[in-house]
C-alpha cells in the first residue's frame, strides 16, 4: 500500500516565476492538505481539499492556489514567487472526518 | 486561535537515558493531539495521537504521552532512547473534532540530540 507521494522532490525557481506542486494520497483517502514547512520551523497549514473544492485556508496570500482532480490527488500552485517562499511543501492526506494526517516526503523549494 | 508550545528547542541526552519532550497547547474546546517525528530531509512520521479515551496514549518506537487536561499539556516520553531517536520532534492540537474538517497548529519542534 502505497503512501502519500509528492512530486518532484526538489525544485529550484526564480523570483516571479510560478511552480506547481503535485500529490498522490494514500490509497483510500479522500482529504488532501497542504502545508508550508520554513527551514528551522514547524509546518504551517495553507489549504486543505475534499471533493474538489478547498475547504479551509490558513493565513496565505491569493498565490498560493490549489486544486484536487477526481482521483483524489491535488496540485498546489504559488504564483509571482519571492525569496520568502523557499521552503519544505508538505502534503497530508486523510479520510474527510476526525481522521489522523499522513504525511508525505515533501518537496523542497528553493527561490532565488 | 489555538496554539502549541514546544518549551525546548533542542534536548541533548546520552543514549539508554530517558527523555521527556514538553509540549503545551492553548485551546478553549476538546482537541486532538498528535506527536510526529521528523529525521532529516523527510516528512513528518505521527508517532502517536490522543483523540479521546485514556489520558496515556502508546505510540511506536517505544514512545508514550499523557494528555492533561488541566494543565494544557501533552508532553512526550521514551525510558530509554537510542542513537536513532536523533530527530525532530513536533507535537500539534486540532480543534476541529466537531467538523469534518481539520487543520494541524504545529509547534516548533523540538531536536531531540542523542549522543553515545
Amino acid at each position: 500500500d502505497a503512501g502519500v507521494t509528492q512530486s518532484p522532490t526538489h525544485l529550484i525557481k526564480t523570483r516571479g516565476q510560478q511552480v506547481t506542486l503535485r500529490c498522490s494520497p494514500k490509497s483510500g483517502h479522500d482529504t488532501v492538505s497542504w502545508y508550508q514547512q520554513a527551514l528551522g520551523q514547524g509546518p504551517q497549514f495553507i489549504f486543505q481539499y475534499y471533493e474538489e473544492e478547498e475547504r479551509q485556508r490558513g493565513n496565505f496570500p491569493d498565490r498560493f492556489s490549489g486544486h484536487q482532480f477526481p482521483n483524489y490527488s491535488s496540485e498546489l500552485n504559488v504564483n509571482a514567487l519571492l525569496l520568502g517562499d523557499s521552503a519544505l511543501y508538505l502534503c497530508a492526506s486523510s479520510l474527510y472526518g476526525p481522521d489522523t494526517q499522513y504525511f508525505g516526503p515533501g518537496t523542497r523549494l528553493t527561490v532565488l | 486561535a489555538q496554539s502549541v508550545t514546544q518549551l525546548d528547542s533542542q534536548v541533548p541526552v546520552f543514549e539508554e537515558a530517558p527523555v521527556e519532550l514538553r509540549c503545551n497547547y492553548s485551546s478553549s474546546v476538546s482537541v486532538y493531539l498528535f506527536w510526529y517525528v521528523q529525521y532529516p530531509n523527510q516528512g513528518l512520521q505521527l508517532l502517536l495521537k490522543y483523540l479521546s479515551g485514556s489520558t496515556l496514549v502508546k505510540g511506536i518506537n517505544g514512545f508514550e504521552a499523557e494528555f492533561n487536561k488541566s494543565q494544557t499539556s501533552f508532553h512526550l516520553r521514551k525510558p530509554s532512547v537510542h542513537i536513532s531517536d536523533t530527530a525532530e520532534y513536533f507535537c500539534a492540537v486540532s480543534d476541529d473534532v466537531n467538523t469534518g474538517f481539520q487543520k494541524l497548529v504545529f509547534g516548533t519542534g523540538t531536536r531531540l540530540l542523542v549522543s553515545p
